[in-house]
């Protein structure tokens, strides 16, 4: 079956402007996590979502970061007024409940020029 | 401290041998323990669960220890293709399971 399809694959945007990044899970998970990570890092946690209710945003930088999963199925990753320290490659991530096993996207290379 | 360490490498070892990763982990509170292995500019995958019994998958052997708060994995008779990054995981405090931490990996290098 498909797994998780993030789009696009590359980014690349100028310091100031706004991005949005989409994840589709894999059909029926009902839980949905972004991490991101650069170089050189292991994946850094940012939110997740258990159907359409973040359950936990503890690891979003700052407020010029936002998600949402409007009906439990796909979810956009909006960051505003992209700086430099924003590139890397966000990965997106589902699993059928919470604690089962979570299957990672390609991710998307996010470049802030 | 952070919350999950690895040595990063990279491990260097001939096809064959058997090659040890160690971590630590800072929060008592985690619940579930994992390898993951990702390849050069892929994503991670799930290697294996981390059980306090030890498990096994073939070649490969994950050990956990809460008294100490380590995780091992022990990869034998190493094949090329076992060259990747090994991350260590584990999930966020009791209450976000979802949250999973993950170390800065380490790298396995197998030659011919």
């Amino acid at each position: 079956g498909a797994g998780v399809s993030q789009t696009p694959s590359n980014k690349v945007t100028e310091k100031g402007k706004y991005v949005e990044l989409r994840c589709d899970p894999i059909s029926g998970h009902t839980a949905l996590y972004w991490y991101r990570q650069s170089l050189g890092q292991g994946p850094e946690f940012l939110i997740y979502f258990q159907g359409t209710g973040a359950a936990d945003d503890s690891g979003l930088p700052n407020d010029r970061f936002f998600a949402v999963r409007p009906e439990g199925s796909v979810s956009t990753l909006k960051i505003q007024r992209t700086e430099r320290g924003d590139s890397a490659v966000y990965l997106c991530a589902s699993s059928l409940i919470v604690s089962a096993e979570q299957f990672f996207g390609p991710g998307t290379r996010l470049t802030v020029l | 401290r952070k919350e999950v360490e690895q040595d990063p490498g990279p491990f260097n070892v001939p096809e064959g041998a058997t090659v040890a990763f160690n971590c630590t982990y800072s929060n008592s509170a985690s619940q579930s323990f994992f390898w993951y292995r990702q390849d050069c500019r892929k994503e991670p995958k799930l290697l294996m669960s981390v059980y306090s019994s030890g498990n096994e998958d073939g070649r490969f052997t994950a050990q956990l220890n809460r008294a100490s708060q380590y995780i091992s994995l022990l990869i034998r008779d190493s094949k090329l293709s076992d060259s990747a990054t090994y991350l260590c995981v584990v999930n966020g405090a009791r209450g976000s399971q979802g949250n999973l931490i993950f170390g800065k990996g380490t790298k396995l290098s197998v030659k011919p």
